[in-house]
This record gives C-alpha cells, structure tokens and sequence, in this order.
C-alpha cells in the first residue's frame, strides 16, 4: 500500500531557485521522513518531523506538515547543482510504528 | 564509520536459483528492514525485523525469507527468484523501528533472467 505520494513527480529548477515538493498521505501518522537519493545510491535522512510539530528547519531545507490535509512539504532554499536528487517522504502510521512508507519521489533537476 | 552493508552490490542469476544478499549494520540496531525499489512505485517494504528473532511482512514480502539470527545481520533469500524479482534492493537499519532516522546500504541491483 502506498501511504505518501509526492508532487511533482519532476522538478526542474535554476540554481538559487528554490525548490517545494509536496508529500500527500492517507492514514493518521506520528512522524513524517524525508529522504534523498542520488542516482540509484541508498537513500540519506534529511529531516525527521512529529505529528506535533508545524515546522522544522535544516540548513537549507524548511519542512511544514499538516496533519488536518495530511500533507507535507519540503522546501529547499538557494538550490544548487549538487541538490539534484530525487526526494522521499516516508511515514509510519499511528497503528503500527514499526513499518515506514516511502512515497513515489520527486525528481529534482538544478541546472546551473 | 557506522554503516550499513549490502553484498553483493550487484547480481545477475537465472531463474529459480536460490540466492541470498547478506546485510550488516555496526550501529547495534534493534531494527532492520529490507526494501525494493522499482521504476515509478518508489520504494517498497519487503520484511523488516524488530529485534533478534522478531521478524515481520512488509507490503510486498511474497518470494522472500528473512532471518535475524544475530543483531547485526539480516539476511535477503529468494529461495526460487523469479523476473518479477529483478529489482534494486536497499537494506535498512535504525535504532527502534520507523519512528527514527533510517540508515541504509548502498543498493543491490539484481536482475533474473
């Protein structure tokens, strides 16, 4: 079953564009992950947000999550060649905390 | 370095012979999980495992085994792989079960002819 779906599915962005890509699920959830992958490499943790909280930063990178419209957003600021990448969000759910679901991914093009 | 290992990296077999992908992590996860990734369906939950012992299905376990006999290792088996099998596959462990940071291995790419 797929629990999160990302939007877009592609992204094609300048460098010091920002970038937003949004992450839709279905059940109740207490946290939301999001993931980068390079090229066909392992996926990397980004940001971890809790079903409590609203906003995270990193660096570069604001996560929102709205747990009434079951959705989340990554925005990654002042992009660069480097972030090309394709993004996952990955939920548990509030009935079992133990399986994570990864979404499609959006596919992330910095031109410089 | 904590890391999570995959062997082999890259597999190409024929139909119906059983193989296995090994996967290590030095972290002392309790828990582990193996995922398949194909082109448009993103990544999928094989089995995963709790702790030594523990195992369980993920969304997409049929055709495969898992065990845990040890903390560190998570074995993959196709017992009788098949086409629909070829795949990238990720191991993936963290401290206690999807409510953490995830960590995983570099991929292993098989293809069943």
């Amino acid at each position: 079953s797929q629990q999160g779906e990302e939007d877009p599915q592609a992204l094609s962005i300048q460098e010091g564009e920002n970038a937003t890509m949004n992450c839709s699920y279905k059940t109740s959830i207490n946290n939301l992950q999001w993931y980068r992958q390079n090229s066909g490499r392992g996926l990397v943790h980004l940001i971890l947000i809790r079903s409590n909280e609203r906003e995270k930063h990193s660096g570069r990178l604001r996560v929102t999550l709205d747990t009434s419209k079951k959705s989340s957003s990554l925005l990654i600021t002042a992009s660069r060649a480097a972030d090309t990448a394709s993004y996952f969000c990955a939920t548990d759910s509030s009935y079992n905390t133990d399986k994570l679901i990864f979404g499609t991914g959006t596919r992330l093009q910095v031109f410089p | 370095e904590a890391q999570v290992t995959q062997n082999p990296r890259y597999l190409i077999t024929v139909t119906g012979k059983k193989l296995t992908v090994t996967c290590s992590q030095n972290m002392n996860h309790e828990y582990m999980s193996w995922y398949r990734q194909d082109p448009g369906l993103g990544l999928r939950q094989i089995y995963y495992s709790m702790n030594v012992e523990v195992t369980d299905k993920g969304d997409v376990p049929e055709g495969y085994k898992v065990s845990r006999k040890e903390k560190r290792n998570f074995p993959l088996i196709l017992e009788s792989p098949s086409p629909n099998q070829t795949s990238l596959y990720f191991c993936a462990s963290s401290p206690s079960g999807g409510a953490y940071e995830q960590y995983f291995g570099p991929g292993t790419r098989l293809t069943v002819t």
